[in-house]
């Protein structure tokens, strides 16, 4: 079965740091690129970030830029995406998604359920 | 950037009616194979729908159409089911920052 299951959402409070984990399964995880991408409370998506299949590239929202980073293991069919100096607008369900392609075009025909953050003291 | 402009906001239609909704793109769109649409519901992720501006995702019912080039496309659904009632998000793929619309919810009316 095809999927993606994020983790490590929370709680936490402003300036500080979290790291989420997708895990893929039922696919070949190292030949496509992967994407983060979240959703505030009752607003639209927006795009986050993306990491190319064999790492090598990597693309972030100016939102993002320099305070998030995105990884993945690809010997463990996972994607991270650490986050820090995080603030009260990065609050929102954080999604993963397959990009069909190797790098950062491909439309995003998988997702995952999503994993919350709230970021608040 | 691209921005993507969706309109309208909200879509009021009864069961049965067709729906036709707007993605304008503030600049051309470098190839319309990157442009995509999809549907979500209250608590689920999104689901693609069409991706290459008019190219059906698997699974998805041929109520679904996409069409358009340059910077306007259209997500039409030519008889709205029960089911259909969501948000719906167009997309720019083709390059980074990769970019959504703000989404036209299709309410019943």
């Amino acid at each position: 079965q095809v999927q993606l299951v994020e983790s490590g959402g929370g709680v936490v409070q402003p300036g500080r740091s979290l790291r989420l984990s997708c895990v893929a399964s039922g696919f070949s995880f190292k030949n496509y690129g992967m994407h983060w991408v979240r959703q505030a409370p009752g607003k639209g998506l927006e795009w986050v970030a993306v990491t190319w299949h064999d790492g090598s590239n990597k693309y972030y929202a100016d939102s993002v830029k320099g305070r998030f980073t995105i990884s993945r293991d690809n010997s463990k069919n996972t994607l991270y995406l650490q986050m820090n100096s995080l603030r009260a607008e990065d609050t929102a369900v954080y999604y993963c998604a397959r990009g069909y392609s190797s790098g950062s075009t491909g439309e995003f025909d998988i997702w995952g359920q999503g994993t919350m953050v709230t970021v608040s003291s | 950037e691209i921005v993507l402009t969706q309109s309208p906001g909200t879509l009021s239609l009864s069961p049965g009616e067709r729906a036709t909704l707007s993605c304008r793109a503030s600049q051309s769109v470098s190839s319309s194979y990157y442009l995509a649409w999809y549907q979500q519901k209250p608590g689920q992720a999104p689901r693609l729908l069409i991706y290459g501006a008019s190219t059906r995702a698997t699974g998805i019912p041929d109520r679904f159409s996409g069409s358009g080039s340059g910077t306007d496309f259209t997500l039409t659904i030519s008889r709205l089911e029960p089911e259909d009632f969501a948000v719906y998000y167009c997309q720019h793929y083709g390059d980074s920052p990769l970019t959504f619309g703000g989404g036209t919810k299709v309410e019943i009316k």
